[in-house]
């Protein structure tokens, strides 16, 4: 299966500041997907990115607080802007190689807000 | 309501027991089912990917679906204290976007 690193691992911010956080992947994938991690919930899918597109975001979830890019079919970003300590989560990226396959996951992020 | 019932545990079994996970879902679309085990400070690792009802075994794993009853099961035989981690049920329709929908996991820990 694909190997999915993201970027930064952990990170501690002060509230009202932003973070862009990296998944790269060491092949062609169709789909990227990016999941919040709370503590005692579900995973909690927070967008689809679409390569050369806008993202697809879930219901609860919009573009101006959490801004993704998929510039390439290997690489995404997804920014947590304007933090409160309720985006305290690990957030985590997975991909899809094809169609029908099932979803792999990076390590995620584990962000703590101040 | 959720989507996906999962009890969360914590589980406690001694090393060599049989070990049965479950989820139950309301949503009849759910086509795809998967489990991750997921240790700490990791990410979910995928385990078993199975499509409409039946079993499906790889070793000392079994995923079982029953749609009919919209339940799932992992059976996991002579555990292992490296077993111990929480598993995530998920499942999904299918179809163009593939959404993911879990449970919440359930905590394991295999005793040596």
């Amino acid at each position: 299966s694909a190997v999915i690193s993201q970027k930064p691992s952990r990170d501690i911010c002060q509230r009202g500041t932003s973070l862009t956080i990296q998944c790269q992947v060491d092949s062609q994938v169709t789909m990227m997907f990016w999941y919040r991690q709370q503590p005692g919930q579900s995973l909690t899918l927070i967008a689809t990115a679409n390569q050369g597109s806008e993202a697809t975001y879930e219901s609860g979830f919009v573009i101006d607080k959490f801004p993704i890019s998929r510039p390439n079919l290997t690489f995404s970003t997804l920014t947590v802007s304007n933090m409160s300590p309720e985006d305290s989560s690990i957030y985590l990226c997975s991909v899809e190689t094809g169609t029908g396959t099932p979803q792999h996951f990076g390590d995620g992020t584990r962000l703590s807000i101040l | 309501q959720k989507e996906v019932e999962q009890d969360p545990g914590p589980l406690s079994v001694p090393e060599g027991a049989i070990v049965s996970l479950n989820c139950t879902y309301s949503n009849s679309a759910f086509q795809y089912f998967m489990w991750y085990r997921q240790y700490s400070r990791k990410g979910p690792e995928l385990l078993m990917y199975t499509y409409s009802s039946g079993n499906k075994e790889d070793g000392r794993f079994t995923a079982q679906v029953d749609k009919s009853s919209k339940y799932i099961s992992l059976f996991i035989r002579d555990s292992q204290p490296s077993d111990s981690a929480t598993y995530l049920c998920a499942m999904s329709g299918g179809g163009a976007t593939n959404k993911l929908i879990f449970g919440t996991g359930t905590l394991l820990a295999v005793q040596p």
